[in-house]
């Protein structure tokens, strides 16, 4: 079955930092380009980060840019975003999702797999 | 606040046709395909719609995309209650360098 699979959220307070972490199973991760998808409580999606399939391109929303780090390990079939600085608007469900495979589409917007998401929290 | 605009909320009764509105940019969804997802009350967003009008395996004919100019429409025809959920456009958008999501529209089967 194709899976994907985040884990590494949790409560942390303003100006903290936290690592998370999907892992794939079911297919090859290294041919799929990904990308964070966040949801804050009660609010709509919001596209966080993406990254190509070497991860050699990726991409940041302006909201993350600078405190967010996105990397892929395709030996271990997992994607990480490391999340400092964090801000009370962080608070969210982020998601992993794997883009589609499409070679007359590279926008990276065709997400066909996601996780179930993971809870991150910012408070004091 | 979003780029793409969405209404945010739109309604049907059983067997209705109902559309949800996304307008976007010349930047955005002028010049790149749009999707479409649907997230049902407590999980995870599914693809709905890709590259403008096609419907991945397993998407019922029910649900239709399209696309003009800056625009794009989301038609889902026979509403039924279990259509009832969050509906998102998005986009990639060519001066942001970023994915763009639609604020979402709650569709509500009466």
């Amino acid at each position: 079955e194709v899976q994907l699979v985040e884990s590494g959220g949790g409560l942390v307070q303003p100006g903290g930092s936290l690592r998370l972490s999907c892992a794939g199973s079911g297919f090859t991760l290294s041919s799929y380009e990904m990308n964070w998808v966040r949801q804050a409580p009660g609010k709509g999606l919001e596209w966080v980060s993406y990254i190509s399939s070497r991860g050699t391109i990726i991409y940041y929303a302006d909201s993350v840019k600078g405190r967010f780090t996105m990397s892929r390990d395709n030996a271990k079939n997992s994607l990480y975003l490391q999340m400092n600085s964090l801000r009370a608007e962080d608070t969210a469900i982020y998601y992993c999702a794997r883009v589609k495979l499409d070679y007359d589409d590279s926008s990276g917007t065709g997400m066909d797999v996601w996780g179930k998401g993971t809870t991150v929290t910012v408070s004091s | 606040q979003s780029v793409l605009t969405q209404p945010p909320s739109a309604s049907g009764t059983p067997g209705q046709r109902v559309t949800i509105s996304c307008s976007g940019s010349s930047y955005n969804i002028g010049s790149n395909y749009v999707y479409w997802y649907q997230q049902l009350p407590g999980t995870a967003p599914k693809l709905l719609i890709y590259k403008n009008n096609q419907r991945p395996s397993g998407v019922p004919d029910r649900f239709s995309g399209s696309k003009s100019a800056t625009s794009a429409s989301l038609a889902i025809s026979g509403l039924r209650s279990e259509d009832e959920a969050d509906y998102y456009c998005a986009a990639w958008d060519d001066s942001l360098s970023a994915v763009l999501f639609g604020g979402g529209t709650k569709l509500t089967v009466l």
